[in-house]
């Protein structure tokens, strides 16, 4: 699976939109891009994936360059409850596909 | 989405005392199961993968001695620590995944189980 670079922590103002980057400058045609987040003490989440398009659920939206060397994981309107680190996982999906490897993540931290 | 539940919550425990964690995926059938563990502001590093009806694989590093798994059954994964000392104290999260889904989210996680170890 392909390494993801993240920066370690970021702020933002609630009601603001939060705007996570992650490089993958190594990303292979089928790997897709996941978002993961991680509430302190609790289990992973997941929020959104894609593979080339830009993607938009009730959670978020993802943003993957033309390139698909970087994406960008944005929160619209931020709230408190969104504080968490944000994984950005790159790796094959469907049956043939190994477990979710972690790294370090962005801390993100909902300011009020 | 699918649920994944664990059990306890949180535990406490002597040096020395085994401890058993469950892991059900309570909505679906999952194939394979997988154990992460995470120590305060790391990372979540995977311990071992499970398939049912089979022996677990183990990551390097990894105890299989003393970190027991059992997948007996679709929907349910148990990790046993044996004799566990205080620097197992970690958050221990297990991880269900559908079997031969298409789906391309297919890796739920439980909430995840406070282990201390006095």
């Amino acid at each position: 699976d392909a390494k993801t670079t993240q920066p370690p922590s970021m702020d933002c103002a609630e009601g603001r939109a939060a705007n996570l980057p992650c490089n993958h400058s190594t990303i292979s045609g089928n790997e897709y891009v996941y978002w993961y987040r991680q509430i302190h003490s609790q289990g992973p989440q997941y929020i959104i994936h894609g593979l080339k398009n830009n993607e938009t659920n009730e959670m978020a939206s993802l943003i993957i360059t033309e390139d698909r060397k970087s994406s960008t994981l944005i929160l619209p309107h931020a709230t408190l409850r969104d504080t968490a680190v944000y994984y950005c996982i790159v790796r094959v999906a469907g049956g043939s596909a190994r477990q979710l490897t972690f790294g370090s993540g962005t801390q993100l931290t909902v300011l009020p | 989405g699918a649920v994944v539940s664990q059990h306890p919550s949180w535990v406490i425990c002597k040096s020395g005392t085994s401890v058993k964690i469950e892991c059900r995926s309570l909505d679906f059938q999952a194939t394979t199961m997988f154990w992460y563990r995470q120590f305060p502001k790391q990372s979540l590093m995977l311990m071992a993968t499970s398939n049912e009806g089979s022996k677990a694989t183990y990551e390097q590093g990894v105890e299989k001695d003393k970190f027991l798994i059992n997948h007996a059954s679709l929907t349910l994964s148990t990790l046993t620590v044996t004799s566990a000392h205080p620097e197992d104290s970690s958050f221990y999260i297990c991880s269900a995944r559908v079997g031969g889904s298409l789906s391309l989210n297919e890796q739920f996680f439980g909430p995840g189980t406070r282990l201390t170890v006095l």
